[in-house]
């Protein structure tokens, strides 16, 4: 049991270029969500998916696109990257939506904009 | 809506000393309350969770926290840090009625325990 995956781990891209970052989760979760994590700013929801075909933008979506094909993959589409995108970004995912579930995060993809 | 607060983003304490992570909220409705630990180079995991059963709630490598009404905090302790406890830890409110999605983590604290 993986949990939640992310790939890549780490990538440059300079400003203008496209990327998708990719989010798969093993445990049959319905709610998946994306956040990025700036430095002493805590994590910031970007889109989150309620199951497949259902997205939904959270507090910061602007400049970032995601899709949900499948129950397992949310991936999240950078289309003209921008410093300000430069972050930690991470997936999670949560088996129901109710206010006290925990949520299942995974390891994190550090991107650079230069 | 829902806020939380963390004073401070640096905690250094020693081996063998307790451990006081602060963590004050502001909700609107009833409150569950979390702790999310980040180790180096991870994602975050739960630490614990308070959903309005017991107000102390006990958590994984010896951590608990207390969930204190009349002074709107969650604050997190273990009795004595080890060198593994070194991490940066997050609080975080979501609010009865509402979704996951919700969740609102606080800026973080960084745990440095020196040996």
């Amino acid at each position: 049991n993986a949990g939640v995956t992310q790939t890549p781990k780490f990538r440059i891209l300079k400003i203008g270029q496209s990327m998708t970052l990719q989010c798969t989760q093993d445990m049959n979760h319905n709610y998946m969500y994306w956040y990025r994590q700036d430095p002493g700013m805590g994590l910031k929801l970007i889109y989150y998916s309620v199951g497949a075909g259902i997205t939904d933008k959270g507090e910061v979506p602007n400049g970032y696109n995601v899709s949900r094909s499948t129950t397992e993959d949310f991936p999240l589409r950078l289309e003209l990257a921008a410093p300000s995108q430069t972050s930690v970004y991470f997936c999670a995912s949560s088996p129901s939506r109710t206010a006290q579930e925990t949520q299942y995060f995974g390891p994190g993809t550090r991107l650079l904009v230069l | 809506a829902q806020s939380v607060t963390q004073l401070g983003s640096h905690v250094s304490v020693s081996e063998g000393a307790l451990v006081l992570l602060r963590c004050n909220y502001s909700s609107s409705v009833p409150p569950y309350l979390f702790w999310y630990v980040q180790y180096p180079n991870q994602g975050l995991q739960l630490l614990l969770k308070y959903t309005s059963a017991a107000t102390l709630v006990k958590g994984i490598n010896g951590f608990e926290a207390e969930f204190k009404k009349s002074e709107t905090s969650f604050h997190l302790t273990k009795p004595s840090a080890h060198m593994s406890d070194a991490a940066e830890y997050f609080c975080a409110v979501s609010g009865e009625g509402g979704g996951s999605e919700k969740l609102v983590f606080g800026k973080g604290m960084k745990l440095t325990v020196n040996p």
